[in-house]
């Protein structure tokens, strides 16, 4: 099947500070990318979905400015978090897919902010 | 809007027993449903798939069976290993949508 790869797994950084985590697509192009965040036993809860090109759409509570969301080409779309917070600790899962396929999702980024 | 429910767990089960994780759905038209299984410390993989009423997904010995009368997309399989222990998580997407919607996902756990 297709392969997602998302980098890195886990990430420690001081409150304050801004993390990037990569989500690739090796082997198809994905014109569509989403963002999901997975708090301790709980489902997953989808942040944004950002088509290649285009600005991300965001869900509802979701703040995009400490959020950023790029997706500028066909493989890669990045999410940062800026200025993170222990409250953003948590585990982030991308998925990507072609136009008419299912998703493929990533192995996740565990981020702790310490 | 679209929903997924899904019996919480914990499940804890002994090796070689019977396993059925129960999944309704609400949702308008017909969604395409999936169940995904997340491995600890990973990310998820697509456990099986069925796109249409009656429709059975199967894969490494589970199966479910889209029941459009009862909204419903039971996972089950007849004999779990220690190694089946995860979290499955029972998901839908909207014909035409692109996002999923997941359940809460049920924690399994196989004992020798």
């Amino acid at each position: 099947g297709a392969v997602v790869s998302q980098h890195p797994s886990r990430v420690i950084c001081k409150s304050g500070t801004s993390v990037k985590i990569e989500c690739r697509s090796l082997d198809f192009q994905a014109t569509t990318m989403f963002w999901y965040r997975q708090f301790p036993k709980k489902s997953l809860m989808l942040m944004a979905t950002s088509n290649e090109g285009s600005k991300a759409t965001y869900e509802q509570g979701v703040e995009k400015d400490k959020f950023l969301i790029n997706h500028a080409s066909l493989t890669l779309s990045t999410l940062t978090v800026t200025s993170a917070h222990p409250e953003d600790s948590s585990f982030y899962i991308c998925s990507a897919r072609e136009s008419s396929t299912e998703a493929f999702f990533g192995q996740g980024t565990r981020l702790t902010v310490v | 809007g679209n929903s997924v429910t899904q019996m919480e767990g914990p499940v804890t089960l002994s090796e070689e027993a019977f396993l059925t994780i129960n999944c309704t759905y609400t949702a308008t038209g017909y969604p395409s449903l999936f169940w995904y299984v997340q491995y600890p410390g990973e990310g998820l993989q697509l456990l099986l798939k069925a796109t249409k009423a009656d429709d059975k997904g199967s894969n490494k010995g589970f199966e479910a069976t889209y029941r459009k009368e009862t909204t419903s997309f039971h996972l089950e399989k007849g004999s779990v290993q220690v190694s089946d222990s995860a979290v499955y998580f029972c998901a839908l997407r909207s014909a035409g949508g692109q996002n999923f919607v997941f359940g809460p996902g049920t924690r399994l756990s196989v004992l020798p």
